[in-house]
């Protein structure tokens, strides 16, 4: 069965700090993995993608990390924000054409000033 | 270009009535999705159509969940009756044919069973 596990399941940091989000997966076989953003009362929107030949993939002070041997993925913010608080969501996708999408629960991320 | 609209944005109902939800995706976007996303958690398929056909409705309790997409656009979600667990919030999202490309969500509606 397509599993996606994340820790830690709610964080909070000090505005400024760095922090990293945890995603372990059991998708077979693997497409790709995103990470989205979900701010309170909003749809998810994507923060990156990665495929299975990369390793690492930034968008701004986002930046994902991938190993495709250990099925494990992370999302590394530097230098938070207030509006960094949200809900962080990992998706992978198995196969291809329709894609079948396996959601974690999600890391509930606080920034507090 | 303008994003996946829902409507409505909130609903509050009693158990065992019934509730409809409508979704216009993106233009141009042939997959459709419905997601059922419980307070603290991922969201999770219910049914998936590309174009108006249906590809995956595994996870939709089809007893009394049931969504159309007539003519590849719009699409209505529909619960009847409702349960107390049907509190929710159900996403949309669409996104174009091809491996990689990316889902576009709404913003969702939050329907409350009372």
């Amino acid at each position: 069965k397509n599993q996606v596990e994340q820790s830690p399941q709610s964080l909070i940091i000090l505005e400024g700090k760095n922090c990293t989000l945890q995603c372990n997966y059991t998708v077979s076989p693997f497409s790709n993995l995103r990470w989205y953003k979900q701010d309170t009362g909003r749809g998810p929107v994507s923060l990156t993608i990665m495929t299975f030949s990369e390793n690492t993939k930034s968008n701004g002070r986002y930046t994902a990390t991938l190993d495709a041997d250990t099925k494990q993925s992370s999302l590394h913010i530097t230098a938070s924000q207030l509006s960094d608080s949200a809900s962080y969501i990992c998706v992978v996708s198995a196969g291809s054409g329709y894609s079948t999408l396996t959601f974690g629960k999600g890391t509930m991320l606080l920034v507090s000033p | 270009e303008a994003g996946v609209a829902q409507s409505p944005r909130y609903k509050i109902i009693e158990k065992r009535q019934s509730v409809a939800f409508w979704c216009n995706p993106i233009s141009g976007h042939a997959t459709l999705y419905w997601y059922q996303q419980i307070l603290g958690q991922g969201p999770k398929l219910l049914i998936q159509f590309q174009n108006n056909g249906v590809v995956d409705d595994s996870q939709l309790p089809k007893d009394r969940f049931s969504a159309e997409r007539l003519k590849g656009v719009d699409s209505t979600l529909k619960i009847q009756p409702a349960k107390l667990e049907d509190s929710a919030v159900y996403l949309c999202a669409s996104r174009r044919t091809g491996d990689y490309n990316e889902q576009f969500f709404g913003p969702g509606t939050r329907l409350t069973v009372l």
